[in-house]
């Protein structure tokens, strides 16, 4: 059974300042996801990682994957408000492209 | 745009009726899902199809059925609802786009049974 591994939970950080989420998974995939979700809100993707060594970035957001190490990381750098919002990573697996989920990791910018 | 539609924002049932969430999808994408979403527990893969008629169940099954009649619709039933599940539904369809699959989710039914 494949698990996907969020750390942390929960992070609290204050605006400018760097940090990474991770994600670990358990077996073998070469597709990760990444998704932003606003309370209330669906989910909202923000990046599609298909490949050993890939990086994108989008603003202040910069996703990489690591497949050799089943770890993808989701680096934020210098925070601001606007970034408060749980982010979930997900691996497909399977033809048809099933999704298993990570628990999610709350982030909250303070001012 | 792809878009992804969810029949209710927010539901109220009694426990015991049949419940049916209705999700349909644009894009002429062949593999939809449900999930649900609990606090702590992130997402939760119900069932999803891959084709018209046809069905595979995910993690978490038990009181839940499913239908695909037609490729756009995926219908999620609750055949006798109970408190547990009480929850947030998302339904997502995964197509392709440049460069491999991604998923788009619809709003979301936020699912109260009493």
């Amino acid at each position: 059974e494949l698990k996907v591994e969020q750390n942390p939970l929960f992070l609290s950080m204050q605006e400018g300042k760097n940090y990474t989420i991770y994600c670990n998974y358990s077996t073998t995939s070469d597709r990760l996801y990444w998704y932003r979700q606003d309370p209330g809100k669906s989910l909202e993707s923000l990046f599609v990682l298909l490949s050993n060594g890939a990086v994108k970035q989008e603003g202040r957001l910069m996703a990489s994957l690591d497949t050799k190490a089943r770890l993808s990381t989701l680096h934020i750098t210098a925070a601001v408000h606007d970034l408060s919002a749980t982010y979930f990573c997900a691996v497909g697996t399977g033809t048809a492209s099933k999704l298993t989920f990570g628990t999610g990791t709350r982030l909250q910018v303070t001012l | 745009d792809v878009k992804v539609t969810q029949s209710s924002r927010y539901l109220v049932k009694r426990t015991g009726e049949k419940v049916f969430l209705e999700c349909v999808q644009d894009m002429d994408h062949e593999n939809m899902f449900w999930y649900r979403q609990d606090p702590g527990l992130g997402l939760r893969l119900i069932y999803f199809s891959y084709d018209v008629k046809m069905k595979e169940k995910g993690d978490i099954p038990e009181g839940y059925s499913v239908s695909r009649e037609k490729k756009e619709r995926f219908s999620l039933i609750l055949e006798s609802a109970s408190t547990n599940q009480t929850s947030m539904y998302l339904c997502a369809s995964i197509g392709l786009v440049a460069g491999g699959t991604e998923a788009f989710f619809g709003q979301g039914t936020r699912l109260t049974v009493v």
